[in-house]
């Protein structure tokens, strides 16, 4: 399988700023999108998904948005907290991967 | 929430032995299990898809005789590491599905291998 890319690697926001993930994947029948977010230490957890039916989908601070034309997804966490920091996987479904992940760290 | 459980949670072994880990869907049945290797700060490798009562489906690259999957049951999976070797010491995380890959997947805490 080819694998889902995922930019940045690493990226620092200030309290309160926003912070946009970007992933891009290769098949185009993928129609299932999930975010993962892993702390130091500990096991992913799923915090947004979205399906291929669906242009957009929020909760809270957190957004997906899904490009199938130009096959690409991004997570979009708005007035960022500390306790947002962590490391952020996407996926793919057909591609059945992980993007490498995006370290985000929010300074206070 | 579906939880999801794996024993051990670390291990420690000698070159040459086998470990077996076990993952467990503790409230639902998971039709399909997947079992993942990470090294420090890279992701999620996967290994093979596992479902009840078939034989695992291997990612390319990953040695099925070295690798032992079984999905015996709707709630219990075990990768067994056959002669194990000081590169096989990883971060072997699991995860449930009720479904296939388009169903959320439910992970376990993870199992810390090392060979000494």
């Amino acid at each position: 399988g080819e694998n889902v890319e995922q930019h940045p690697s690493t990226l620092s926001v200030q309290e309160g700023d926003s912070a946009v993930i970007k992933c891009t994947y290769s098949d185009s029948a993928s129609n299932y999108f999930p975010w993962y977010k892993q702390e130091l230490g500990k096991r992913p957890q799923l915090i947004i998904d979205i399906r291929s039916n669906v242009g957009e989908k929020k909760d809270q601070r957190i957004a997906v948005t899904l490009n199938k034309t130009a096959k690409h997804f991004s997570l979009h966490i708005t007035e960022t907290q500390p306790e947002d920091s962590a490391v952020y996987f996407c996926a793919a479904n057909n591609d059945m991967r992980f993007g490498a992940g995006t370290r985000l760290t929010v300074k206070p | 929430g579906a939880v999801v459980s794996q024993h051990p949670s670390w291990v420690i072994c000698k070159s040459g032995t086998s470990v077996k880990i076990e993952c467990r869907s503790l409230d639902f049945q998971a039709t399909t299990m997947f079992w993942y290797r990470q090294f420090p700060k890279q992701s999620l490798m996967l290994m093979a898809t596992s479902n009840e009562g078939s034989k695992a489906t291997y990612e390319q690259g990953v040695e099925k005789d070295k690798f032992l999957i079984n999905h015996a049951s709707l709630t219990l999976s075990t990768l067994t590491v056959t002669s194990a070797h000081p590169e096989d010491s990883s971060f072997y995380i699991c995860s449930a599905s009720t479904g296939d890959w388009s169903y959320e997947q439910y992970f376990g805490p993870g199992t810390r291998l090392t060979v000494t």
